[in-house]
């Protein structure tokens, strides 16, 4: 089975610019999330996804940060306009939906790692 | 405030045994996990805890004490490929997101 993948590893762009972000979860989960790691920090939410649907939006930092998940499969974060504090790695987790038989684990893809000069 | 501790570092030699403690205090909670994180890859569950009690996997045990407020992770028989970050993370009620403590470097020396 593939595990989560997010696109593109590393990001390099300069300040003002826009980045976008792409999370693909395991097939079939419906819960999705977005997290981020800045430097020296620990992991911090950003936000959740039930299918389609923003379950929880408590992390996001800014209106400078827009995640969409059409059609219930994978998810995009942008940055628009992107400032120097946005760099860190961007993780991407992907849980099935709970049940009695589950422990709802959330499995992580490798990040993005996004550097704004 | 909300709060998740864990040691910064931590050293031990190949074949031995190593303890990670991580105490939290949180507004909510469901569950308690460790997750494994190599130098650029991506975290890697390990376990989880929802209950008071030891839960054991293989070399990796994990324990919790929710009036405490207290979790650790076990690794014994070390080898080196166990040299990797170690995540205490707390899911919260409701939808389940994770708070993560910054993580334990555990470096394994022959």
């Amino acid at each position: 089975e593939a595990g989560v993948t997010q696109f593109p590893s590393h990001s390099v762009i300069e300040k003002g610019q826009t980045v976008t972000l792409r999370c693909d979860p395991i097939s079939g989960h419906d819960n999705l999330y977005w997290y981020r790691r800045v430097m020296g920090k620990e992991i911090k939410f950003l936000l959740h996804f039930v299918k389609e649907s923003k379950q929880d939006e408590s992390g996001m930092p800014n209106n400078r940060f827009l995640a969409e998940r059409t059609g219930g499969t994978y998810s995009t974060l942008k940055v628009q306009p992107a400032e120097l504090e946005d760099s860190g790695v961007y993780f991407c987790a992907s849980s099935p939906t709970m049940t009695s038989g589950n422990t709802d684990t959330q499995y992580f893809g490798p990040g993005t790692r996004l550097t704004v000069l | 405030g909300q709060n998740i501790d864990q040691p910064t570092e931590m050293t031990a030699t190949e074949g031995a045994i190593v303890q990670i403690n991580c105490t939290y205090q949180t507004s909510g909670f469901n569950g308690l996990f460790w997750y494994q994180q190599h130098a650029g890859e991506a975290p890697t569950f390990l376990s989880y805890n929802v209950l008071d009690g030891l839960e054991e996997k293989g070399r990796f045990s994990s324990f919790l004490s929710r009036s405490k407020g207290y979790s650790y992770l076990l690794l014994k028989e070390l080898q080196m490929k166990d040299s990797a970050s170690y995540l205490c993370a707390v899911r919260d009620i409701g939808w389940g997101k994770l708070q993560f403590g910054a993580g334990t470097q555990v470096v394994v020396t022959p």
